[in-house]
């Protein structure tokens, strides 16, 4: 089985550039998690989709954030225009039940 | 409200000592509990999930957790570390929502040294 796919898995940018992050979970897995997880911290939940619709973005900066899950499968994170406190990696997500399977992540660097 | 608090940023055990991470919760109902590991530019993968069944959790990689109410803990002990076992540990506490969702709280990560 297949795991959770994110690409790319390296970014730098400039700040206020903007840039685009993807995930595609695990097959038949209708929850799609992204965190940002700061060095030294531990993940942070940012947006959750149910299929493909949102049931918590409370934690999402949506002045510059912004993400999407279009039929269910793949999603992309999108960050417009980015700053210095946006260097992290972002991880994705999906579970069936319980249990959260994560990808690689994408580490982000704002310069 | 749900939080974790992980005791030590960092520990350092020789190769074949004990393995001890502290993780203690708060919750106002009866929590499920995960332990996840982080190597190295790598994403988090479960070691083990305490769900309100058995109080000691058994996972990978020899790890094991017991769930103790009285002390709002959670540790995670390995009785021999490994080289391999270097790594960041986090502890993280369900939180359940309306509408039947599901979320992780994470605390804020152990890192563990092994040394030979």
């Amino acid at each position: 089985e297949a795991g959770v796919a994110q690409s790319p898995r390296y970014k730098i940018i400039e700040k206020r550039q903007s840039v685009a992050f993807w995930c595609n979970p695990i097959s038949g897995h209708a929850t799609l998690y992204w965190y940002q997880q700061i060095l030294g911290q531990g993940p942070k939940l940012l947006i959750q989709f149910q299929n493909n619709g949102v049931v918590d973005d409370s934690q999402l900066p949506k002045d510059r954030f912004s993400a999407e899950r279009l039929k269910g499968v793949d999603s992309t994170l999108k960050i417009q225009p980015a700053k210095l406190e946006d260097s992290a990696v972002y991880l994705c997500a999906s579970s069936l039940s319980l249990e959260q399977y994560f990808g690689p992540g994408t580490r982000l660097t704002v310069t | 409200a749900q939080s974790v608090t992980q005791l030590g940023s960092h520990v350092s055990v020789s190769e074949g000592a004990l393995v001890l991470l502290r993780c203690n919760y708060s919750s106002s109902v009866p929590p499920y509990l995960f332990w996840y590991v982080q190597y190295p530019n790598q994403g988090l993968q479960l070691l083990l999930k305490y769900t309100s069944a058995a109080t000691l959790v058994k996972g990978i990689n020899g790890f094991e957790a017991e769930f103790k109410k009285s002390e709002t803990s959670f540790h995670l002990t390995k009785p021999s570390a490994h080289m391999s076992d270097a790594a960041e540990y986090f502890c993280a506490v369900n939180i359940a929502f309306s509408g039947g969702y599901n979320k992780l709280i994470f605390g804020a990560g152990t890192r563990l040294a092994v040394h030979p």
